[in-house]
Formats: C-alpha cells, sequence, structure tokens
C-alpha cells in the first residue's frame, strides 16, 4: 500500500543525546514537511523539502537537522540543542509543493527522560 | 501575529446533528488554499477538505463542507449527521501563495465529542 510511514512511534531521549525520527514515503511525492505539535497546540514546521538534496527551514528550525539523500525519505534529528524536545512529531508529503493536500505520517511521540 | 484563529476549544455534538466549527484568516496574499484536517486519539492527520481562495463555489466532500466567507476571512466546516467516529480534534489550515511550497500554518484546533 502507498502511504507514509514513521517509526518509531514511541521514542525515549535521555539528556544531551541525539535522536533520529525517520519519514519514509511510497508516493513518490517531491516534498516532504516536519511539524512538532505540543499538547493542546495546533502543527508548526519545522523543517522542509521541495527535491532531494535540498532542504529549508520552517519556524522552528532551531535544534533540528534534517537530510534528503532519496527521494523517498526524510529523516529528523533532534539534536541535544533542542532544550524541550518532548512533543509528538509528524511528517508529511506532497506530489510537489504546489498541490492541494499534504498526506500526513502517523506520526513518533518524543519523551524525555 | 496568529494567521490562522479558531475560537471554539470544544464543542459537545448530539449523534446525527449537524456542527459548524469556526476558522477565521489572516492574509494580504490574494491566492491562498484553505485546508481541514482532523486528527483522531491516534494522531494521524486525516485531510478532510480543500477550498481555495479563487473557487467560486464553496467545497463539499460527503458529509463535511465548508462555509467560505471571503470577504469576512472566514472558512468554517460543517460536519453534518455527526457520528461517534466523528469524535476528534479538528485544525484549520492556511497556505499562503502559489510558491509557497506548500507551507501550511495551522490554528489551535478545536476538540469535538459526539454524544449518544
Amino acid at each position: 500500500d502507498g502511504g507514509i510511514t514513521q517509526s518509531p512511534k514511541y521514542l525515549f531521549r535521555k539528556e544531551g543525546q541525539n535522536v533520529t525520527l525517520s519519514c519514509e514515503q511510497n508516493l513518490n511525492h517531491d516534498a516532504m514537511y516536519w511539524y512538532r505539535q505540543d499538547p493542546g497546540q495546533g502543527l508548526r514546521l519545522i523543517y522542509y523539502s521541495q527535491i532531494v538534496n535540498d532542504f529549508q527551514k520552517g519556524d522552528i528550525a532551531e535544534g533540528y537537522s534534517v537530510s534528503r539523500e532519496k527521494k523517498e525519505s526524510f529523516p529528523l534529528t533532534v539534536t541535544s540543542a533542542q532544550k524541550n524536545p518532548t512533543a509528538f512529531y509528524l511528517c508529511a508529503s506532497t506530489p510537489d509543493g504546489r498541490q492541494e493536500t499534504q498526506y500526513f505520517g502517523p506520526g513518533t511521540r518524543l519523551l524525555v527522560l | 501575529a496568529q494567521k490562522i484563529t479558531q475560537t471554539q476549544p470544544g464543542m459537545f455534538v448530539q449523534e446525527k446533528e449537524a456542527v459548524t466549527l469556526d476558522c477565521t484568516y489572516d492574509t494580504s496574499d490574494p491566492s491562498y488554499g484553505l485546508f481541514w484536517y482532523k486528527q483522531p486519539s491516534s494522531g494521524e492527520m486525516i485531510f478532510l477538505i480543500y477550498q481555495g481562495s479563487y473557487d467560486q463555489q464553496n467545497a463539499t466532500e460527503g458529509r463535511y463542507s465548508l462555509n467560505f466567507q471571503k470577504a469576512r476571512k472566514s472558512a468554517n466546516l460543517v460536519i453534518s449527521a455527526s457520528q461517534l467516529g466523528d469524535s476528534a480534534m479538528y485544525f484549520c489550515a492556511m497556505r499562503e501563495g502559489t510558491d509557497s511550497w506548500g507551507k501550511l500554518q495551522f490554528g489551535a484546533g478545536t476538540q469535538v465529542v459526539v454524544t449518544p
């Protein structure tokens, strides 16, 4: 089945540790996005990528890094510089960024120990 | 400044009744798109309906319709004949411009609880 997968579903991070969240899509979409959602709030854009080997900062990029080495993969690393990483992280994609609809993965919940 | 405003933090609606979720937006760009997403307790964001700023008619998708009032900058979602499975968080979102590469700005959401 075509879709977006995110792993793991739950992730625990220790203080000072970098962790990487996976996002894979087999929809042949060009554009991919990472959002952060805090309890009771809407989504905020962290990073987005229009094509392979290119990505742009969103509204809250500090403390995060991404790569886009393959069209189908857009991993997000939460670095130790992100002081408040506990949140729900959602990955999305569109055929290209100008299309109307973003399709979302199931999300990863990150908790700090 | 807040681009998308959803003023209803939570609503109760009885099964089989209709419910309207409010959304107002702020943009000076003549070209924009408005979206509604549903987020059940599982967390996944489910696309419901889209309205483009140049669309002449209000969008409809099954039991979902969008009441688009451009002059008032509002894009309210109407869910007809509510079902228990409609209980979820609902988000309004906006994409500004034709070259923004799909970046969406979201409102804070409205929690809907459908009661038997």
